[in-house]
C-alpha cells in the first residue's frame, strides 16, 4: 500500500519570498511522484513529475521538486512566489501494482501568497 | 495535445435523483478511473476500469455507484440515488499501457440539493 503525507495544511508566505511545500511518501514498490496544483474552483493541473533519473525535477511556473529516496520525500520549492501562485497543491504517488495505475493523493497544502 | 474531457462542468441535482457524469478519455488509453474530491478534502480513488470490467473499487464505491463504457469512447459514472454527501468534484482519468502517469480531466462539480 502507498501513502502520501503533506505535513503542512496551510502555508502563508509573502510575495517574492521562497517557499517549500513538504511531501513524504511510503510505498512498497517503485513509484512515480507528482505535484498537482488546483486553483479555486478549478481542476487538477500537473506541475511536475518524477519518474527516474535526475532527482531535481523542474516544472511549470518556476516550481521544482527534489526526490530524496533515503528520506522518502519529494518537497516542492519555488525561489520567489507570486500572488498568482495562491492555490492548493497536492502531492501524489502512483504505481502499477495490481495491474493498473493507482494514484494516491496527499491531503493538500493551501499556499497563500500575501502581498 | 490529447486530453481527457468531462461533461458537464457543473451539475446540480435533487437528492434521490440519478446522475450520470460523462468522460471522454484519451483515445488510445486502456485504463480508466474515477476520483472524488469533497470540498476542502483530498482527492480520493473511487474505481478503476479495464477491459470492460472494474479492476478495483474503494469502499466509497458502494452499490449506488456504477461505471460503464457504453460505446468505446465514453466512460460514465452513474450515481443511482444521490445523497447530500455525494456533493463533490468528480475527476475522470485515463492511462495507456506502460504510461507513467494518469491523465486527469478538469472535473465535474456535482451539487446535490
Amino acid at each position: 500500500a502507498q501513502s502520501v503525507t503533506q505535513l503542512d495544511s496551510q502555508v502563508p508566505v509573502f510575495e517574492e519570498a521562497p517557499v517549500e511545500l513538504r511531501c513524504n511518501y511510503s510505498s512498497s514498490v517503485s513509484v512515480y511522484l507528482f505535484w498537482y496544483v488546483q486553483y479555486p474552483n478549478q481542476g487538477l493541473q500537473l506541475l511536475l513529475k518524477y519518474l527516474s533519473g535526475s532527482t531535481l525535477v523542474k516544472g511549470i511556473n518556476g516550481f521544482e521538486a527534489e526526490f530524496n529516496k533515503s528520506q522518502t520525500s519529494f518537497h516542492l520549492r519555488k525561489p520567489s512566489v507570486h500572488i498568482s501562485d495562491t492555490a492548493e497543491y497536492f502531492c501524489a504517488v502512483s504505481d502499477w501494482s495490481g495491474g493498473y495505475q493507482k494514484v494516491t493523493f496527499g491531503i493538500g497544502t493551501k499556499l497563500q501568497v500575501i502581498p | 495535445e490529447p486530453e481527457v474531457t468531462q461533461t458537464p462542468s457543473h451539475q446540480v441535482t435533487q437528492m434521490g435523483q440519478e446522475v450520470i457524469l460523462r468522460c471522454v478519455p484519451i483515445s488510445n488509453h486502456l485504463y480508466f478511473y474515477w476520483y472524488r474530491q469533497i470540498l476542502g478534502q483530498k482527492v480520493e480513488f473511487l474505481v478503476s476500469f479495464y477491459n470492460n470490467e472494474i479492476s478495483e473499487k474503494s469502499e466509497i464505491f458502494d452499490d449506488q455507484f456504477s461505471v460503464e463504457r457504453p460505446d468505446g469512447s465514453n466512460f460514465t459514472l452513474k450515481i443511482r440515488s444521490t445523497k447530500l454527501e455525494d456533493s463533490a468534484m468528480y475527476f475522470c482519468a485515463s492511462s495507456g499501457r506502460g504510461d507513467t502517469e494518469a491523465f486527469f480531466g478538469q472535473g465535474t462539480r456535482l451539487t446535490v440539493v
